[in-house]
């Protein structure tokens, strides 16, 4: 069974203080896996998409990585506007449109 | 674009009630998804559409729900009777592909079933 693992399920940073979050996954041959931000009320935002192990993408202060088992997202230098909710999702090969989302990581991050 | 556009924002009902969730998707986008997120079981894919067919409805829970898609701007998801489990917030998705493409949320629907 195709399954999504993120840990850990609360983190608490100080601004500046750098960190990383976890994606762990099991699936059918990864078409894609997906990193979004959620903020609260609000629906989950697009940040990036990996398609294979190696792979690295970058917006701002945000890293994104993908080895064959999990993928980082690693945030430099944090500021609070980056307090949210990530959320890792995964598509397996065959599943056109079907994401499978992890339960998330809200991250805090105190001035 | 205004993006995806969800309406009710806030939904309060009593246990046995109908519940009609309404979306518009972003124009030109030929996916559509409703999901569901609580805070016991995350983010899970109810069903989705592809040019207004629904293509997989694996995570609709029970004959309750139900979701139609009448036309490319326009799609529901009702629950019929309602019960306090479907308590959750239900978002509405669209893309343009489906295939690696990323996910346009709206700002979902927060149901209470009393």
């Amino acid at each position: 069974e195709d399954q999504v693992t993120q840990s850990p399920e609360a983190l608490r940073l100080q601004e500046g203080e750098s960190s990383s979050l976890n994606c762990s996954y099991t699936v059918s041959g990864l078409r894609g896996l997906f990193w979004y931000r959620q903020d609260p009320g609000k629906g989950p935002e697009f940040l990036f998409t990996l398609y294979s192990a190696g792979e690295e993408k970058e917006k701002e202060r945000l890293k994104a990585t993908l080895t064959k088992k999990e993928s980082f997202l690693h945030i430099t230098a944090p500021k609070p506007e980056d307090s949210a909710t990530y959320l890792c999702a995964v598509q397996a090969a065959g599943n056109t449109g079907k994401l499978i989302f992890g339960q998330g990581t809200t991250l805090q991050v105190k001035p | 674009d205004a993006g995806v556009i969800q309406s009710p924002r806030h939904e309060v009902t009593e246990m046995g009630q109908e519940v009609t969730l309404r979306c518009k998707p972003i124009s030109g986008h030929d996916y559509l998804f409703w999901y569901r997120q609580t805070m016991m079981r995350g983010l899970e894919l109810l069903i989705y559409f592809n040019n207004n067919v629904p293509i997989d409805d694996s995570g609709m829970p029970e004959d309750r729900f139900s979701a139609k898609m009448p036309n490319a701007s326009f799609s529901t998801l009702k629950i019929q009777p309602s019960e306090p489990r479907d308590s959750a917030v239900y978002f509405c998705a669209s893309s343009e592909t489906g295939v690696n493409e990323k996910l346009f949320f709206g700002s979902g629907t927060q149901l209470s079933v009393l």
